[in-house]
């Protein structure tokens, strides 16, 4: 596996409900990911975390909220969610070095949210 | 609009075969692309990352190339396996940040025996 887990891998919530997704890595990385795939869609970045602060927040509605408590845990907290929100969501890291070289992200598995 | 479009949406080859996906991009400004491969039901890996002066790049069965001047780049899957199936991404980095990645649409690769 690629050293970035994510659980549960699969989530079935109605719309009133509250829960999280949470994603670590174990690769030592200083920047972690939160995207969303929508069936036939490109992934849509949500979420950046760089060295556990915030640095993007890619016109996300309110009701997803992200937490990362330390540069190894990510979390994704969901509430009062709409149908339309269903699909996989991917958390990834990368290790940013600062220079101008890419740095390479690191996906999980993804969770398979289903919206009911 | 920043955008990355892949061609052909889907496609079905016969085990052994090469294939090339396209990926045209509009993109500015660019720092790097990327191809990624996606299996069923996990997350994406890469496959390269070629930044603005590299034109050719490969890892095994896999080569992608890059044309900055007309922002295409291709991936070619050589002697193709049962395994290649899959969703292959194009994603290109705008600018500087090397966050903010723009995301094809995919083409899904099924590789038949």
């Amino acid at each position: 596996e690629t050293g970035v887990t994510q659980t549960p891998r699969h989530l079935v919530m109605g719309m009133t409900n509250k829960k999280s997704l949470k994603c670590e890595q174990h690769l030592g990385h200083n920047a972690m990911y939160w995207y969303k795939q929508s069936a036939k869609k490109p992934l849509e970045l949500m979420f950046v975390y760089n060295f556990k602060e915030q640095t993007e927040n890619n016109s996300v509605p309110s009701r997803f909220s992200p937490e990362c408590p330390n540069s190894s845990h990510l979390f994704l907290h969901l509430h009062t969610l709409q149908p339309e929100d269903s699909a996989l969501y991917l958390c990834a890291s990368s290790q940013k070095t600062g220079t101008s070289n890419p740095d390479e992200q690191y996906f999980g598995p993804g969770t398979r949210l289903t919206v009911t | 609009k920043n955008q990355v479009e892949q061609s052909p949406q889907s496609l079905i080859i016969l085990e052994g075969k090469n294939c090339t996906l396209q990926c045209n991009y509009t993109v500015s400004p660019f720092s790097n692309l990327r191809w990624y491969k996606q299996d069923t039901g996990r997350g994406p890996v890469s496959l390269t990352i070629m930044t603005f002066s590299e034109n050719t790049k490969s890892n095994g069965r896999y080569t992608a190339t890059l044309d900055a001047d007309t922002k295409q780049s291709s991936l070619h899957i050589t002697a193709s396996q049962l395994s290649d199936s899959a969703s292959y991404i194009c994603v290109v980095t705008e600018g500087d940040s090397s966050y903010k990645l723009i995301f094809g649409s995919g083409t899904r690769l099924l590789v038949r025996p």
